[in-house]
């Protein structure tokens, strides 16, 4: 039973470039949410979200930050015009979401904004 | 979710059993306490999670004071393997948002 995965790794972007973020959930996973953790400092909570639905947002910047999880395939945290603060580790989790389950991570992809 | 405190880092030697505290004078009586662990340059993962009893697993064991404003997790022997940053997490069992709430854990440190 594969894992939560995230591609790319590892994301070298340009200021003013889009990332993008993909992450497939556990099998039977329909709920995702997203993490980001800047250089030397803790994970925060950026959205919690279901298929088709966005069901917690209170984590994610205002602007240039987006992220959806479609019907079909996995879930995206999209980041347009990055800029250097941008640079982080970008985590996925699912689970089946009950309030306490346990969420599993995947491995991160590491942005670095030059 | 309430509040917990942990020590910023601990030590061990190889070998030897680890007791990481943490405090959380705040919590309410549907909060259960999870522990998870961040291996350097990987994702966190789950360790153990207990609500008022004692719990063990083949990872660790964790011991919840009577008045549940602490607890411990027990690693029995640790290795090299167990150097990473710990998180102690308090989670409500209602619907109210389902994130994780992470705080700035506990290094450990694992000497050969």
């Amino acid at each position: 039973n594969a894992g939560v995965m995230q591609n790319p790794r590892h994301l070298v972007r340009r200021r003013g470039q889009e990332a993008r973020l993909r992450c497939s959930p556990m099998k039977g996973h329909s709920h995702v949410y997203w993490y980001r953790q800047l250089p030397e400092e803790g994970l925060k909570f950026m959205v919690y979200l279901q298929k088709e639905n966005i069901i917690d947002e209170s984590g994610m910047p205002k602007e240039r930050f987006s992220a959806e999880f479609p019907k079909e395939g996995p879930s995206i945290l999209r980041i347009q015009q990055v800029v250097r603060g941008d640079s982080a580790a970008y985590f996925c989790a699912s689970n089946g979401g009950g309030s306490t389950d346990t969420q599993y991570f995947g491995p991160g992809t590491r942005l670095t904004v030059l | 979710d309430a509040k917990t405190t942990q020590p910023n880092s601990m030590e061990s030697n190889e070998e030897e059993p680890v007791h990481l505290p943490c405090n959380h004078s705040t919590i309410s009586g549907t909060d259960y306490i999870h522990w998870y662990r961040q291996l350097p340059s990987q994702g966190p993962e789950y360790v153990i999670h207990g609500l008022t009893s004692n719990v063990n697993n083949r990872m660790a064991s964790l011991a919840i004071a009577e008045d549940r404003k602490s607890s411990t997790l027990i690693l029995h022997r640790a290795t090299l393997r167990d150097a990473a940053v710990y998180y102690c997490i308090l989670r409500r069992s209602n619907n109210a948002g389902n994130m994780l709430t992470f705080g700035g854990g506990t290094r450990l440190m694992v000497k050969p």
